[in-house]
């Protein structure tokens, strides 16, 4: 089964730092691209970053560029956003996702929650 | 930056019934369009890749269809299972931009 698992989520006070991971599983985690995605509460989704399938190729949306780090290891199929320099608005649920194009497996999220 | 406008934003309809999500793009996206069913509490799932191609899975009362701008997703009879929110992504150009999604509710 095709699975995708996140964790590192928490709350954080302003200007701190979260590690989110993404345990993958069931198919060959080398082979795709992978995403993060996220969505504020009650809000859309946005798209935050990707990276390709070889780490060549990584690009961010505006509001995080400078701050996120996207990053994957294919030896141990995880994928990884660390976050820095958090701010309020960056509260959301983040979901990792995979896709050569659009995103057909997606987990379930973990919630990021900044807080003073 | 493209970006992507759904319309309509909110959609009341009942059991049985056709109804079409459209989404405009503001530049040419050729046919790097998905859409994404999403339910509340849930993780999105994805129905169509490539502006027409529907996923494994999906029922075939999905169907979306457009090129270039202009794009759709047409639902051919509700079910229960389909009220939820839709949402477009243009996957031509980074970053993978959204559509403000269309949440489609009971009459």
């Amino acid at each position: 089964e095709v699975q995708l698992v996140e964790s590192g989520g928490g709350l954080v006070k302003p200007g701190g730092s979260l590690r989110l991971s993404c345990a993958a599983s069931g198919f060959i985690f080398s082979n795709y691209n992978m995403h993060w995605v996220r969505q504020a509460p009650g809000k859309g989704l946005e798209w935050v970053s990707s990276i390709s399938s070889t780490s060549r190729q990584i690009s961010y949306t505006d509001s995080v560029r400078g701050r996120f780090t996207i990053s994957r290891d294919n030896a141990k199929n995880s994928l990884y956003l660390q976050m820095n320099s958090l701010r309020v608005e960056d509260t959301a649920v983040y979901y990792c996702a995979r896709g050569k194009g659009a995103n057909d497996c997606w987990g379930q999220g973990t919630l990021v929650t900044v807080s003073p | 930056d493209i970006q992507l406008t759904q319309s309509p934003s909110f959609l009341s309809a009942s059991v049985g019934d056709r109804v079409t999500i459209t989404c405009r793009a503001s530049q040419d996206i050729s046919s790097y369009l998905a859409w994404y069913q999403q339910n509340p509490g849930k993780a999105p799932k994805l129905l169509i890749s490539a502006a027409s191609t529907l996923q494994s899975g999906v029922p075939s009362r999905f169907s979306g269809s457009g090129s270039g701008t202009e794009f759709a997703l047409t639902i051919s009879s509700l079910q229960p299972e389909d009220f939820a929110t839709y949402y477009c992504q243009q996957l031509n150009s980074y970053p993978y931009t959204f559509g403000q999604g269309t949440k489609l509710e009971i009459k």
